[in-house]
């Protein structure tokens, strides 16, 4: 079962806006990734925020992450046609000292000219 | 030259062929997994792999089988293709020193006819 529901499913954005993607999970976490997939390729990591953090900044991603509701949000600034792909946040948890990644099903963003 | 490469990269066999996706990695690290990724439902772990010579079941393990013959491959066999295996699959690495990100092949596009 999946770990990770990303929401909305699909977004369509004009480039120069900002574009917010969130993401839900079930149960606890040592830490949250949000990766990149263009169309067909391999994913690609973004960001890493950890279960301790409440905000992570990476040029144009701000990523947050609120435990109590088990959410995260990931938000890409001043968006680009390039931006286009799709995001997966992964949930990672360690019980064991292995950390599984779980991953959610994704948003696809369309940024358009 | 990609860190992870994965061979070959489409695929199409019939239903009841044995059919094996190579995976290489040149980033030294020690964990290695398989995903597969089919519309709709995100990542799903089929198996991965701590070291040499172990193995481990993920959550849809059933008609494959794996090998992780050094540090640096694991391939992974359907033993007798079925049509619902057609799917795109992903082989990525991760380091157990650090234990965050993984690193995502490009994928091996499957179709079982």
């Amino acid at each position: 079962s999946q770990q990770g529901e990303e929401d909305p499913q699909a977004l369509s954005i004009q480039e120069g806006e900002n574009a917010t993607m969130n993401c839900s999970y079930k149960t606890s976490i040592n830490n949250l990734q949000w990766y990149r997939q263009n169309s067909g390729r391999g994913l690609v990591h973004l960001i890493l925020i950890r279960s301790n953090e409440r905000e992570k900044h990476s040029g144009r991603l701000r990523v947050t992450l609120d435990t109590s509701k088990k959410s995260s949000s990931l938000l890409i600034t001043a968006s680009r046609a390039a931006d286009t792909a799709s995001y997966f946040c992964a949930t990672g948890s360690s019980n064991t000292g292995f950390q599984k990644l779980v991953f959610g099903t994704g948003t696809r963003l369309l940024v358009s000219p | 030259d990609a860190d992870v490469t994965q061979t070959p990269r489409n695929r199409i066999t019939k239903t009841g062929k044995r059919i094996m996706l190579e995976c290489s990695q040149t980033k030294g690290h020690d964990r290695m997994y398989w995903y597969r990724q089919d519309p709709g439902l995100g990542l799903r772990l089929i198996y991965y792999s701590f070291d040499v010579k172990d193995i481990n079941k993920g959550e849809i393990s059933d008609g494959y089988s794996v090998s992780r013959q050094a540090q640096a491959k694991f391939s992974l066999s359907l033993e007798s293709a079925i049509p619902n295996q057609t799917a795109l699959y992903f082989c990525a690495t991760s380091d157990s020193s650090t234990n965050t990100e993984a690193f995502f092949g490009q994928g091996t596009r499957l179709t079982v006819v």
